[in-house]
């Protein structure tokens, strides 16, 4: 059971935009900071957006990032084929003297 | 361009301790303000933390894991290891070692290497 939750799964057509949503607790989004991986098939994660809501050089500003109180919402718009991938949240979480923690991702599918 | 590699046996016994080393290129790992992390990913699941070190050798590590892992640093080498005891079936994973900035977050990963414990 992740610490932070996601829909397993999300869906749209190319060019429709989709938002992915992350879960958490007053002890890691409720004060701290947002990151989101995206992880295409057989490769290792990327960082797509942290710190809330900035995207590292080379990430499409396609993708955004949101935080409100507890949550944290990724954005993709204008949705393309090769945005097909997993999609996972993190946040420092400070119960049990602090520890990393991932949603348990979101496997984004394109129609 | 920073380049991470993981390296070390890809099969290891139930009880035995797993051991796992990453070598950095491109960057020095005594560069300040980056964590050197091991993360792992179960066949199918999410990504789960397995701790740091940072360049000053301060460690942190996932409480899950209680006290059985070891990260370790070979600045001779540019090198960060991991050592995890007492391994079980459930210790099966993709281990990733990874780069943290205290700017952004994991922005260095390797391609990831597939340790499997079975007797």
């Amino acid at each position: 059971q992740s610490v932070l939750t996601q829909p397993p799964s999300a869906s749209g057509t190319p060019g429709q935009r989709v938002t992915i949503s992350c879960s958490g607790s007053s002890s890691n989004i409720g004060s701290n900071t947002v990151n989101w991986y995206q992880q295409l098939p057989g490769t290792a994660p990327k960082l797509l957006i942290y710190s809330n809501n900035q995207r590292p050089s080379g990430v499409p500003d396609r993708f955004s990032g949101s935080k409100s109180g507890t949550s944290a919402s990724l954005a993709i718009s204008g949705l393309q084929s090769e945005d097909e991938a997993d999609y996972y949240c993190a946040a420092w979480d400070d119960s049990l003297n602090g520890r990393r923690v991932f949603g348990g991702g979101t496997k984004l599918t394109v129609l | 361009q920073v380049q991470l590699q993981e390296s070390g046996p890809g099969l290891v016994k139930p009880s035995q301790t797993l051991s796992l080393t990453c070598t950095v290129s491109g960057g020095s790992i005594s560069s300040a303000g980056y964590y050197w992390s091991w993360i792992r990913q179960h066949p199918g699941k999410g990504l789960e933390w397995i701790g740091y070190i940072y360049y000053s050798g301060r460690t942190y590590y996932n409480p899950s894991l209680k006290s059985r892992a070891t990260i370790s640093v070979d600045m001779s080498k540019n090198q960060f290891s991991l050592k995890l005891s007492s391994v079980t079936a459930a210790d099966t994973a993709v281990y990733y070692c990874a780069r943290k900035s205290v700017t952004t977050d994991f922005d260095y990963w390797g391609q990831g290497t597939l340790v499997t414990v079975s007797s």
